[in-house]
């Protein structure tokens, strides 16, 4: 079974440029939630997606953007980019059954670097 | 205050040293994780507990839901267990993960 794949693995833009990254969660897999890595910050939650519809959201501005597709693929987007938004860019999916909890399966990661 | 604390933050252990590391919480949660990150970035999920006691290998997982506090134990750490660990509780009724800042381990021959 093919695990989460998050792409690119690396990026680089520049201020003012917006950027698209995507996750293909594990086959099955309703549930994709997004988080950002950085080192003063740690692990944040930014959003999560069930079904096509945004469940949950974490505390960034409206800069930062998601959508799930049908066969549950996730993007999340960042528009006018900063410097302070260089960081891993995480996604887990999982079943995200209601009324229990799944357990939650972490891609690799899309380190974005802003210049 | 963190909603999450992780202690230590940072941990240097011998190889074959019992290792232990520790999660509070004050949220409400229904599950909690324990993760490993190697450098490079990637996040493995080692456990996801929801009440008592998981093992996997030399790696065992303990929750006690009343006193809102898990630990994470090493047995005969050996120097491919060096990572980064984290704890991350699940709110309750929701799939949020809120995380610990992380402990640093690093194991040496």
């Amino acid at each position: 079974k093919a695990g989460v794949t998050q792409t690119p693995r690396y990026l680089i833009k520049t201020r003012g440029q917006q950027v698209t990254l995507s996750c293909s969660p594990i086959s099955g897999h309703r549930s994709v939630s997004w988080y950002q890595q950085t080192p003063g910050q740690g692990l944040q939650f930014l959003f999560e997606y069930f079904s096509e519809t945004q469940r949950n959201k974490g505390n960034f501005p409206g800069r930062f953007s998601g959508r799930q597709f049908s066969n549950s693929r996730s993007e999340m987007n960042v528009s006018t980019l900063e410097l302070g938004d260089s960081a891993l860019y995480l996604c887990a999916s999982s079943l995200g059954r209601t009324g229990g909890t799944t357990e939650a399966f972490f891609g690799q990661g899309t380190r974005l670097t802003v210049v | 205050k963190n909603e999450v604390e992780q202690s230590p933050q940072n941990l240097t252990a011998q190889e074959g040293e019992f290792i232990t590391i520790n999660c509070s919480y004050s949220v409400g949660i229904s599950a909690l994780h324990w993760l490993q990150q190697h450098p490079g970035g990637g996040i493995v999920s080692l456990f996801m507990l929801s009440s008592g006691k998981k093992k996997h290998g030399r790696l065992i997982a303990t929750i006690n839901i009343q006193e809102k506090h898990s630990s994470l134990h090493i047995t005969a750490s050996h120097p491919r267990d060096s990572a980064v660990y984290i704890c991350a509780v699940v709110l309750w009724n929701t799939d949020k993960l809120i995380f610990g800042t992380g402990t640093r381990l690093q194991v040496f021959p």
